[in-house]
């Protein structure tokens, strides 16, 4: 069974460009998580898809945004990028069990 | 809100016994989770509590007590690549986990 999967595994940006990240997750989940990481600091929830539309959003501000496709595949959009937005952007799926999440390898984003 | 606290950093040595404490405050509350990150990985899901108790897995146990707000993850026969970070996560209702901010284990030689 093949694990959540994410693109791409780098990206260099610069001040106020877009980016997109993406995820497949683990056949059969419904579920994608997004959370960023910062450099030594834990996972900040970003946001929560389950079956196509967004459930729940953390606290972060309105550039950052995402959807889930038919195929529960997701993708996170990050607008007008600002430098504290470098860290590493995990995305995770769950089946009925949300308590255990599946983690994909994520997306290390540098903006300078 | 949720908070969850866990130490930052604990150092053991290669062989011995190391706990892991979280204490949560929590509006609403399903169950306490562990994962372990590897420096540059993905966490990964080790553990997960509903109920008061011990659950054993190999060389990891976690324990929970629902009325203290307190968990832990117990880690046995300590090995130099068990060296990670350790998150404890909390289901407060219908919404996502929540994580606290890790605790980073050092296994020493």
């Amino acid at each position: 069974e093949a694990g959540v999967t994410q693109s791409p595994t780098h990206l260099i940006k610069t001040r106020g460009q877009q980016v997109t990240l993406r995820c497949s997750p683990i056949s059969g989940h419904t579920s994608v998580y997004w959370y960023q990481q910062a450099l030594g600091l834990g996972l900040q929830f970003l946001l929560w898809y389950d079956e196509g539309e967004e459930r729940n959003r953390g606290n972060f501000p309105p550039r950052f945004s995402g959807r889930q496709f038919p195929n529960y595949s997701s993708e996170l959009n990050v607008n007008a990028l600002e430098l504290e937005d470098s860290a590493l952007y995990l995305c995770a799926s769950s089946s009925l069990a949300p308590n255990e999440q599946f983690f994909g390898p994520g997306t290390r984003l540098t903006v300078l | 809100g949720q908070s969850l606290e866990q130490p930052s950093e604990v150092t053991a040595v290669e062989g011995a016994i190391v706990q892991i404490n979280c204490t949560y405050q929590t509006s609403g509350f399903y169950g306490l989770s562990w994962y372990q990150q590897h420096d540059g990985g993905a966490p990964t899901f080790l553990s997960y509590n509903a109920l008061d108790g011990l659950e054993e897995t190999g060389r990891f146990s976690s324990f929970l007590s629902r009325s203290d707000s307190y968990g832990y993850l117990l880690l046995q026969e300590l090995q130099m690549k068990d060296s990670a970070s350790y998150f404890c996560a909390v289901k407060p209702g219908n919404t996502p986990l929540v994580f606290g901010k890790g605790t980073r284990l050092s296994v020493i030689a």
